[in-house]
């Protein structure tokens, strides 16, 4: 199994839908836990942290679900601007990140 | 403030040749990591530095591949004698401690070596 898992991609969503990412992680002992965007050719950026009680950045919300060792990201009222790839990142412990191979978003106009 | 720098941002190198790839923290960063990016795959971790000393180097190669933080300068990641598998994204990131948690990890720009 691998550590970080993700959804397959791509997914295309026209403009305004709600799209929502899956992941799921193999370590238990993992304590953080992030959503990196990475455009095409860029390097990933931070879009947000994960906390366990689930937290909200404008159009953006996570969740965490340390018993099923599970993370989602929501994304409502998509733009043509979010058209990325997101990258669900894991840091188990006292040990580097470790990222998932990505889920591609293409919102259409 | 400038963020994490690396150069060059493209390397062509023949079978066999050396590459360096350079990247500066963000100043006032003493935390550096190295991650590599083959076409279509995640980012996997290669090593994570202090100044002047290797703290984890888990993913780095065991042969061919080395790096260095030192005192003064940026961080080196050097490979020797490329084989065409080494062409990949190679992305530095820094953080002003130990990264996770409420520390965030920020990313350079990335070097694209390709080996011919």
């Amino acid at each position: 199994r691998k550590e970080v898992e993700q959804d397959p991609g791509p997914f295309n969503v026209p403009e305004g839908a709600t799209v929502a990412f899956n992941c799921t992680y193999s370590n238990s002992a993992s304590q953080s836990f992030f959503w990196y965007r990475q455009d095409c050719r860029k390097e990933p950026k931070l879009l947000m942290s994960v906390y366990s009680s689930g937290n909200e950045d404008g159009r953006f919300t996570a969740q965490l679900n340390r018993a099923s060792q599970y993370i989602s990201l929501l994304i409502r009222d998509s733009k043509l601007s979010d058209s990325a790839t997101y990258l669900c990142v894991v840091k188990p412990g006292n040990t580097p990140l470790v990222f998932g191979k990505g889920t591609r978003l293409s919102v259409i106009a | 403030n400038a963020g994490v720098m690396q150069n060059p941002r493209h390397l062509v190198r023949r079978r066999g040749q050396e590459a360096r790839l350079r990247c500066s923290p963000v100043k006032g960063h003493s935390h550096v990591y190295w991650y590599r990016q083959l076409p279509e795959e995640g980012l996997k971790f290669m090593v994570y530095l202090q100044k002047e000393n290797i703290i984890d180097e888990s993913g780095m190669p065991k042969e061919r591949f080395s790096a260095e933080f030192p005192k003064e300068g940026p961080s080196i990641l050097r490979i020797q004698q490329v084989v065409r598998g080494d062409s990949a994204a190679y992305f530095c990131a820094s953080s002003p401690t130990v990264a996770g948690l409420n520390n965030e990890q920020f990313f350079g720009p990335g070097t694209r070596l390709t080996v011919l």
